[in-house]
């Protein structure tokens, strides 16, 4: 069984101050990672998709990395506007559903 | 843009009561999820769709039945509501980055 398991559940973060959110999955071959923003009340929108080891991706203050183990979304001088929860996903090889964590609430201060 | 529309926005029903939710994307993509959203529990899926009449069971269908009789409609519905599927549905399409979901149906059942 696919399982996903996201860390710490809730963040707080002066504006700023880096920091990173953490990713542990254990899937039956990896096909892809995803991570998504939600903001409340909305649908999650989608950030980035990892599909190796080694792979890294980078959208404005925001950069995914992927081990063959676990991801980490990176946050670099947060500003308020990033408080938002995201979601980390896993699809495995051959399906095409995506298993979903539970996500990590994210609070930037300013 | 996917062009996803969720209907309706939200609802709330009695116990026992049919209810049917309604998702409807533009672009004629095969794949169709729905997803269920609650406190501690984070996406969980309950059905998703393949193709016209294409229908499967996710981790939570148990009181949940589906609908594709189109390409550009998935309907999921709860044949007897139980304040146990009081939560937020989303609906979702796979596209070419990953999945684009909807903004949500929130289900009050009382």
């Amino acid at each position: 069984e696919d399982q996903v398991t996201q860390s710490p559940e809730a963040l707080r973060l002066q504006e700023g101050e880096s920091s990173s959110l953490n990713c542990s999955y254990t899937v039956s071959g990896l096909r892809g990672l995803f991570w998504y923003r939600q903001d409340p009340g909305k649908g999650p929108e989608f950030l980035f998709t990892l599909y190796s080891a080694g792979e890294e991706k980078e959208k404005e203050r925001l950069k995914a990395t992927l081990t063959k183990k676990e991801s980490f979304l990176h946050i670099t001088a947060p500003k308020p506007e990033d408080s938002a929860t995201y979601l980390c996903a896993v699809q495995a090889s051959g399906y095409s559903t995506l298993t979903f964590g539970k996500g990590t609430m994210l609070l930037v201060s300013p | 843009d996917a062009g996803i529309t969720q209907s309706p926005r939200h609802k709330v029903t009695e116990t026992g009561t049919p209810v049917t939710l309604r998702c409807h994307q533009t672009e004629n993509h095969r794949y169709m999820y729905w997803y269920r959203q609650d406190p501690g529990h984070g996406l969980r899926l309950i059905h998703y769709s393949y193709g016209v009449k294409d229908t499967d069971k996710g981790e939570v269908s148990d009181g949940y039945s589906v609908s594709r009789s189109k390409t550009e409609d998935f309907l999921l519905t709860l044949e007897s509501a139980t304040s146990s599927q009081t939560s937020v549905y989303f609906c979702a399409i796979s596209d070419d980055v990953g999945y684009t979901f909807g903004s949500g149906t929130r289900l009050t059942v009382v």
